[in-house]
């Protein structure tokens, strides 16, 4: 167990619509990192948070948004969702150690 | 732009044979390498880093700075290797770690 929590596993929604993914951290963590992995692109760094502040931003969309938490947990919002969108998000946290990852949410736009 | 490149898509090898797993980077500093595995679906796991010199499930890692390589070796198989694995860079100096990923290898090893 890696101490990273992600909620939900598994989420199926229809194209135009907006989901949210939810994170939380390892005790003591206080970066949120989200990754998207999919059979396309592979993975790819999304954002990155710190302490309730944006740090870094990668690949992402401007239909998607996230946020950082007092409680450090962090959500990814997705909204507009197109087919493509469907993949594998993972969170991880750090930031003094390697990353840890959760175990993901599966997306699938339908 | 770094890059990360793990030419293989998929490696197969019976147990008990050495495997290697090859990555590539593109990156003008010093570079922090990871190696991750992804055990069916499950959650990426740190296996290796590069400046921990250690060896984890019997895998070794070093870093080829002239080649700029970093190849992921283990000398004998077991069937309980099979998995992804994702040779990972980070670029974002000290304190940060946004990873730029390969695009992975497949194990799979052959009873």
């Amino acid at each position: 167990d890696s101490g990273v929590t992600q909620t939900p596993k598994h989420l199926i929604t229809a194209t135009g619509q907006r989901v949210t993914l939810r994170c939380s951290p390892r005790s003591g963590d206080l970066s949120v990192y989200w990754y998207q992995q999919s059979l396309d692109q592979g993975l790819q760094f999304l954002i990155q948070y710190y302490n309730g502040e944006e740090r870094a931003k990668g690949n992402i969309l401007e239909r998607f948004s996230a946020q950082q938490f007092p409680d450090l947990h962090s959500e990814l919002n997705l909204s507009s969702l197109e087919l493509g969108d469907s993949a594998l998000y993972f969170c991880a946290s750090g930031p003094n150690s390697p990353l840890h990852f959760g175990n993901g949410t599966r997306l699938t736009v339908t | 732009a770094q890059r990360v490149t793990q030419p293989e898509k998929l490696l197969s090898v019976f147990k008990g044979a050495p495997v290697e797993l090859k990555c590539n980077y593109s990156y003008s500093g010093s570079p922090e390498l990871f190696w991750y595995v992804q055990y069916s679906r499950q959650r990426l796991q740190l296996l290796l880093r590069h400046i921990s010199r250690e060896s984890i499930k019997g895998f070794t890692a070093d870093l080829n700075k002239g080649e700029t390589s970093f190849h992921l070796k283990k000398p004998f198989a077991q069937e309980e290797d099979s998995a992804m694995y994702y040779c990972a860079l980070n670029d974002s100096g000290a304190g940060s770690y946004q990873l730029t990923f390969g695009k992975g290898t497949k194990l799979s090893v052959i009873p």
